[in-house]
């Protein structure tokens, strides 16, 4: 069946430094691949997706290249700030259930 | 645009009550899905429904839960009686299904459930 793994965390960075953590999966067909943001206390929030092989996503400076070829999509950061501590979840479109599967979730700290 | 809307935000009550959490999905999206959070288990699908019909409930983890979307601007998390290991943060996502596509998934700021 479809899952994803996503590194262990927490990973733990000071400000300004880069920042990947990785994910790959496993589907069957062509799934969209998400990354969500979880900030202290709130809701998951959509950070950035690509819905197909070689598409990048991107927002506030995070990026993801949607590799078919390893079956990843790992998220990264040239330059992480504190406001960036949360927890991330990586996730893929499930189009036969039409739901998302998520990730166990990495948790970003970052120090000044 | 008002966002999906929980209530209540945080719920304390006695093991063996009822209690009933509520969602208010984006206007327009037609799915609606049910988690749960917690330390131990992590995000955990627990219902989802399509055009207010639910598709799959097998993440409900047993018979004192039940869900229902009465139409398409309101759904209810019930559990009764409540236990103690239903503590954790529940949250409610909803969803524009379009044909052969899953789109992005808009999640409620959770209800933080304490049960003692």
């Amino acid at each position: 069946g479809n899952s994803v793994t996503q590194m262990e965390g927490p990973v733990t960075l000071s400000e300004e430094a880069f920042l990947t953590i990785n994910c790959t999966y496993t589907a069957t067909g062509y799934p969209s691949l998400f990354w969500y943001v979880q900030y202290p206390g709130e809701g998951l929030q959509l950070l950035l997706k690509a819905t197909k092989a070689d598409d990048k996503g991107s927002n506030k400076g995070f990026e993801a290249t949607y590799r078919k070829e390893t079956t990843s999509f790992h998220l990264e950061k040239g330059s992480v700030q504190v406001s960036d501590s949360a927890v991330y979840f990586c996730a893929l479109s499930d189009r036969q259930a039409d739901k998302l599967i998520f990730g166990t979730g990495t948790r970003l700290q970052v120090f000044p | 645009d008002a966002g999906v809307i929980q209530s209540p935000r945080h719920e304390v009550t006695e093991m063996g009550q009822e209690v009933t959490l509520r969602c208010k999905p984006i206007s327009g999206h037609n799915s609606l899905f049910w988690y749960r959070q917690t330390m131990m288990r992590g995000l955990e699908l627990l219902i989802y429904f399509n055009n207010n019909v639910p598709i799959d409930d097998s993440g409900m983890p047993e018979d004192r839960f039940s869900a229902k979307m009465p139409n398409a601007s309101f759904s209810t998390l019930k559990i009764q009686p409540s236990e103690p290991r239903d503590s954790a943060v529940y949250f409610c996502a909803s969803s524009s299904r379009t044909s052969g596509s899953t789109d992005t998934q808009y999640f409620g700021p959770g209800t933080r459930l304490t049960v003692l």
